[in-house]
């Protein structure tokens, strides 16, 4: 399965919203009715980290500001308001037919 | 606080063979699904493997271009997952970080990073 991000790059303004897509080039619905869909953002420097799972569940300790969208082949990725610290490469991955990540969508502040 | 912490990685000439090591801790390892995925210098993520726990049978799974030269191993005694390199080719420099964040079941947890250098 290919994961295609659009934008490659977005440049934001401190407070605005952001919003990443992701399209995969199947179905992400697996055969228990879940769709496999997270979000990983990697900040300069550091390590990957699960920002959604299954679409639209957000891990422990990530701020509301993020949330995950989408069905079957489209999803999104919105950050309501972007703050400094959420600069860094955002990454969808599918593990619904073993597990392929996105090019990555480099967000950068403007 | 849980941590996963690799090791092992180095500059290894083409056709060699390397293994690497994360060592676990603050988790019930042994219940853990593991996985390893890699990145290229400047580049993206990369799935590299997968293994189930032993209560699964041990199953492992891997990236399609890269199964027959790689292989993941867990010592659960040890609380440690490894990744056995072979065949090694300059496109396989990347870190390497081992994480249980692709299965939605467990807590997101990954390693620093492991740096393997195929060059000659």
């Amino acid at each position: 399965i290919v994961m295609t991000q659009s934008p490659l790059s977005l440049p934001v303004t401190l407070g605005q919203p952001a919003s990443i897509s992701c399209r995969s080039s199947q179905s992400l619905v697996y055969s228990d009715g879940d769709t496999h869909l997270s979000w990983f953002q990697q900040r300069p420097g550091q390590s990957p980290r699960r920002l959604i799972y299954k679409v639209f569940n957000r891990d422990s300790g990530v701020p509301d500001r993020f949330s995950g969208s989408g069905s079957g082949t489209d999803f999104t990725l919105k950050i309501s308001r972007v703050e400094a610290e959420d600069v860094g490469v955002y990454y969808c991955m599918q593990g619904t037919h073993w597990y392929t990540f996105g090019q990555g969508t480099k967000l950068e502040l403007k | 606080e849980v941590h996963l912490v690799e090791s092992g990685g180095g500059l290894v000439k083409p056709g060699g063979s390397l293994r690497l090591s994360c060592a676990a801790s603050g988790l019930i390892f042994s219940n853990t699904w593991m996985s390893w995925v890699r990145q290229a210098p400047g580049k993206g993520l990369e799935w590299v493997g997968r293994i189930e726990t032993k209560a699964r049978g041990g199953k492992t799974d891997y990236a399609a271009p890269l199964e027959g030269r790689f292989s993941i191993s867990r010592d659960d005694s040890n609380n440690t997952l490894y990744l056995q390199l072979n065949s090694l080719k300059a496109e396989d420099t990347a870190v390497y970080y081992c994480t249980t964040g692709l299965f939605h079941w467990h807590p997101d947890v990954w390693g620093r990073g492991a740096l393997v250098t195929v060059s000659s």
